[in-house]
């Protein structure tokens, strides 16, 4: 089974400066997605960022970057020019292409997240 | 832009009680989860439906915990009977599976269950 490992509980940053948050996972899979999730107080899940395990461009959407290392099997996330309204619980979370199972490992697993405060 | 809606989005109930969440998924999504959200334990999978076929419900306790499709604009969980550590924000969500898999899920805004 996958396991997806987010090794800081909290993290902080100041406002307009970079932070990095962290994830591992462990698969024997070689094709997988992975996604990173932000979940303001509003506890609303947003989908921040994916990255297809085939390409080895990291993705960027704006702000959010990552960078992902296939062989190490990590998956960090980097916000830039840190915002107030990007403090909230972050979620890396893994997934295996259904086309692998028929569907049946659709499912997402997500690590236990890291809480980022954002000081102005 | 399209949604998945839950309901409700608070319940406070006492032990004993049954407790039925909904769900809408997007409309033309053939997929749908629900998670369970907790401190000590995450983000948990309940259970998973495709095509209103329940495909993987290994996550979610039998004896108490029920989850159904009706049709494809509706899909429930229910507990009965509830118990204090069902206590929890449930999370749907919903999506299209395609044999390209890149597909993305959206969430609800969660039901946040409170169990006395």
């Amino acid at each position: 089974a996958q396991t997806v490992t987010q090794s800081q509980p909290e993290m902080s940053v100041q406002e307009a400066e970079t932070v990095t948050l962290s994830c591992t996972y462990d698969t024997s899979e070689s094709d997988y997605y992975l996604f990173w999730y932000k979940q303001p107080p509003s506890r609303q899940m947003i989908l921040v960022i994916r990255q297809e395990a085939y390409k080895q461009q990291n993705a960027t959407e704006n702000r959010f970057s990552v960078n992902f290392q296939k062989a190490a099997k990590s998956f960090s996330l980097k916000i830039s020019d840190s915002q107030l309204g990007d403090a909230a619980m972050y979620f890396c979370a893994y997934r295996s292409p259904s086309i692998n199972s028929g569907g049946s490992n659709y499912k997402l697993t997500f690590g236990k997240g890291t809480l980022l405060t954002v000081n102005p | 832009d399209a949604r998945v809606t839950q309901t409700p989005r608070h319940k406070v109930t006492e032990m004993g009680q049954e407790v039925t969440m909904r769900c809408q998924p997007i409309l033309g999504h053939n997929t749908v989860f629900w998670y369970r959200q907790t401190m000590m334990q995450g983000l948990e999978l309940l259970a998973y439906f495709r095509n209103r076929a329940p495909l993987d419900d290994s996550g979610m306790p039998k004896d108490r915990f029920s989850a159904e499709m009706p049709d494809a604009t509706l899909a429930t969980l229910k507990i009965q009977p509830s118990e204090p550590r069902d206590s929890a924000v449930y999370f749907c969500a919903s999506g299209l599976v395609g044999l390209s898999g890149a597909n993305v899920l959206t969430f609800g805004a969660g039901s946040r269950l409170t169990v006395l």
